[in-house]
């Protein structure tokens, strides 16, 4: 197994220009979830998703869209990229009625210029 | 809204010794508190987990407490090694949205030898 894999490791971009970072995982889990992390503020929840076509906003949702349309899969587009989302992304993973331990994809390095 | 404290941003003591992790938290009644380790660029790593009605968990050199009264868990590796050396989270879950983890900014060990 994979595990939770993330495309791309690294990327910059302009500001005003768009992406997705791509979130798979292949453990057949329910729910899914995009942090950013950044220096002295931890990991903050930007959206997440509790199942196949539904996603929910986190704590820091402004700026970003995300998809469910396959149980493996977890899009966030960026629709007009800004320095302020210079970030380190994760991507998590998991099952419910499993204590909610949740497993971490290798991070997305966005810098945005 | 929930806040998250861990002790100290930094904590360094020599090989052997016993590191002891806080985290506290106010605003929330969680039903678990998760710990995870985070190495330099990758993400984090799921390590225990203590439910709300119990007092310590261990896990071979770990060990968690769990004190609902003082909103406290403090977090044990005993006989210290360099290799323990990383980046420490805990996250707090529960309450009316289950799955959804709220994390605190991590305590950054070293252990030199």
């Amino acid at each position: 197994n994979a595990g939770v894999t993330q495309t791309p490791k690294f990327r910059v971009l302009k500001t005003g220009q768009s992406m997705t970072l791509l979130c798979a995982q292949d453990m057949n889990h329910e729910y899914m979830y995009w942090y950013r992390q950044d220096p002295g503020m931890g990991l903050r929840l930007i959206h997440y998703s509790v199942g196949e076509g539904t996603t929910a906003k986190g704590e820091v949702p402004d700026g970003y869209n995300v998809s469910r349309l396959k149980k493996q899969n977890f899009l966030l587009g960026l629709e007009s990229a800004a320095p302020s989302q210079t970030s380190v992304y994760f991507c998590a993973s998991t099952m419910t009625g499993a204590n909610y331990e949740q497993y971490f994809g290798p991070g997305t390095r966005l810098t945005v210029t | 809204s929930q806040k998250i404290e861990q002790n100290s941003e930094a904590l360094n003591i020599q090989e052997g010794k016993t590191a002891t992790l806080t985290c506290n938290y106010t605003n929330y009644s969680p039903a678990y508190l998760q710990w995870y380790r985070q190495d330099p660029g990758r993400g984090p790593v799921f390590l225990l987990l203590i439910r709300e009605n119990e007092k310590e968990k261990r896990k071979e050199r770990l060990k968690v407490t769990f004190d609902t009264t003082l909103k406290q868990s403090l977090f044990h590796i005993t006989a210290s090694q360099p290799a323990d050396s990383a980046t420490y989270l805990c996250a707090l879950v529960g309450g009316s949205t289950l799955g959804r983890l709220y994390f605190g900014r991590g305590t950054q060990l070293t252990v030199w030898p």
